[in-house]
């Protein structure tokens, strides 16, 4: 079974204060995917990243990063000087390697970027 | 680029009525996967397509029947709606890869938002 845990279900910063966004997943594939998608009050699933589990090199993406630990289990994201326009749900999703394709979904973290 | 478009965007029904919803994946894209996301829920992996044979399922309920046409459309058909149905339903779409190297990214459409009074 395939589990994906975010831990902060709310967050809330003031504009341009660095945020960091957790996850751990726990899969018994010794192949899968992470992700994280950003869900903004429209709706829409907007995919940010996809993390090979061969693949620990960090990312970064203008201020976004992303820091994966196999040792640990965790794909944590973290936004630099934060915006409003950050402001959405964003959830972590981790897909085995499998038959089985579909991904599973962390709860999401709610994060709020005030003015 | 071509998106997964999903119709309609909105829906309302009442409850015990029925409800169809339609998905056209990403020309060429061979899998269609359905979600149903409810208020301040994640998504949830509902049941998948592959070359129009249901490839995998998750918890869809056994009132939901879905089916992937000839031209890799995808319906939803929801029977006797409850209250508990109103949500966000998604569809994704991919190209089926068996490299265990690459991967089939999933592509999400903008979602249908079902209502039920």
């Amino acid at each position: 079974a395939q589990k994906v845990t975010q831990a902060q279900t709310e967050i809330s910063v003031v504009e341009k204060e660095d945020v960091t966004l957790d996850c751990v997943y726990e899969t018994r594939d010794t192949t899968y995917y992470l992700f994280w998608y950003k869900q903004p009050p429209s709706g829409e699933l907007v995919f940010l990243i996809r993390r090979n589990s061969f693949d620990e090199q960090n990312e970064i993406s203008g201020r976004y990063s992303w820091n994966f630990q196999k040792s640990t289990s965790s794909f944590n994201f973290t936004i630099t000087a934060s915006q409003v326009v950050d402001s959405a749900v964003y959830f972590c999703a981790l897909r085995g390697s499998g038959s089985a394709r579909q991904l599973t979904f962390g709860s999401g973290t709610q994060l709020t970027v005030l003015p | 680029a071509a998106g997964v478009i999903q119709s309609p965007r909105h829906l309302i029904k009442e409850k015990r009525e029925t409800a169809t919803l339609k998905c056209y994946p990403i020309p060429r894209h061979d899998t269609v996967y359905w979600y149903q996301q409810g208020p301040g829920q994640d998504p949830q992996f509902l049941i998948s397509f592959y070359e129009k044979m249901q490839s995998d399922k998750g918890s869809i309920p056994d009132r939901f029947s879905a089916q992937q046409f000839s031209d890799y459309h995808s319906e939803l058909n929801m029977s006797s709606l409850e209250l508990g149905d109103s949500a966000l339903y998604f569809c994704a779409s991919s190209l089926l890869s068996v490299d265990r190297f690459s991967y089939n990214e999933q592509f999400f459409g903008p979602g249908t938002r079902l209502t039920v009074l």
